[in-house]
């Protein structure tokens, strides 16, 4: 069975700043796509990022930035210039046959 | 930008009585998912359904749950015998896989169900 772990329960970050959300997780298999998702108070599950597990190149989305290392099956969030809207409960999900498997979560806050 | 729609947004359900969340995924959509989140707690896989069938179910997803795409357009996942630990939130998803297995999954905004 696949895991996924997020270490950080909560993170705080100041506006404008960098903040980098860890993820790991467990696989034996070899294809697999990996995603980040937010979900603001209003508890809607967003579509941050992806990441296909065969790509090298660490997918890009604006603001949005991963480091994927699949060797250390290390799947990172990295958000740059900090907005107040991106506080957010932060999920990595893994994804294999269609099926999600879903972090603990990362509460990013961002202060004025 | 089409969107999966569930409904209702919160349901309120006394112990015991049955339950059926609603949702309408996205119209080219052929992969359809429910999942869990209780509070405080992560998102959990209940089911997936394809082709008019259940493709994969979770241990979490026994004889109490039942699932159904009773039209064109619904996709409905129904508790039987509702009780306190069902409290949770329902998200429905939908994926299109003419491209490839890749592409993500989108969800709903989810049913708040609680149970009295």
């Amino acid at each position: 069975a696949q895991t996924v772990t997020q270490s950080q329960p909560e993170m705080s970050v100041q506006e404008a700043e960098t903040v980098t959300l860890s993820c790991t997780y467990d696989t034996s298999e070899n294809n697999y796509y990996l995603f980040w998702y937010k979900q603001p108070p209003s508890r809607q599950m967003i579509l941050v990022i992806r990441q296909e597990a065969y790509k090298q190149q660490n997918a890009t989305e604006n603001r949005f930035s991963v480091n994927f290392q699949k060797a250390a099956k290390s799947f990172s969030l990295k958000i740059s210039d900090s907005q107040l809207g991106d506080t957010a409960m932060y999920f990595c999900a893994f994804m294999l046959n269609s099926r999600l498997t879903f972090g603990e979560g990362t509460q990013l806050t961002v202060n004025p | 930008e089409p969107e999966v729609t569930q409904t209702p947004s919160h349901q309120v359900t006394q112990m015991g009585q049955e339950v059926i969340l609603r949702c309408v995924p996205i119209s080219n959509h052929l992969y359809f998912y429910w999942y869990r989140q209780i509070l405080g707690q992560k998102v959990e896989f209940l089911v997936s359904f394809y082709n008019n069938e259940i493709s994969e179910k979770s241990e979490i997803f026994d004889d109490q749950f039942s699932v159904e795409r009773p039209d064109g357009s619904n996709f409905t996942l129904k508790i039987r015998s509702t009780k306190l630990e069902d409290s949770a939130m329902y998200f429905c998803a939908s994926r299109n896989d003419n491209r490839g297995l890749n592409q993500p999954q989108h969800f709903g905004d989810g049913t708040r169900l609680s149970i009295l």
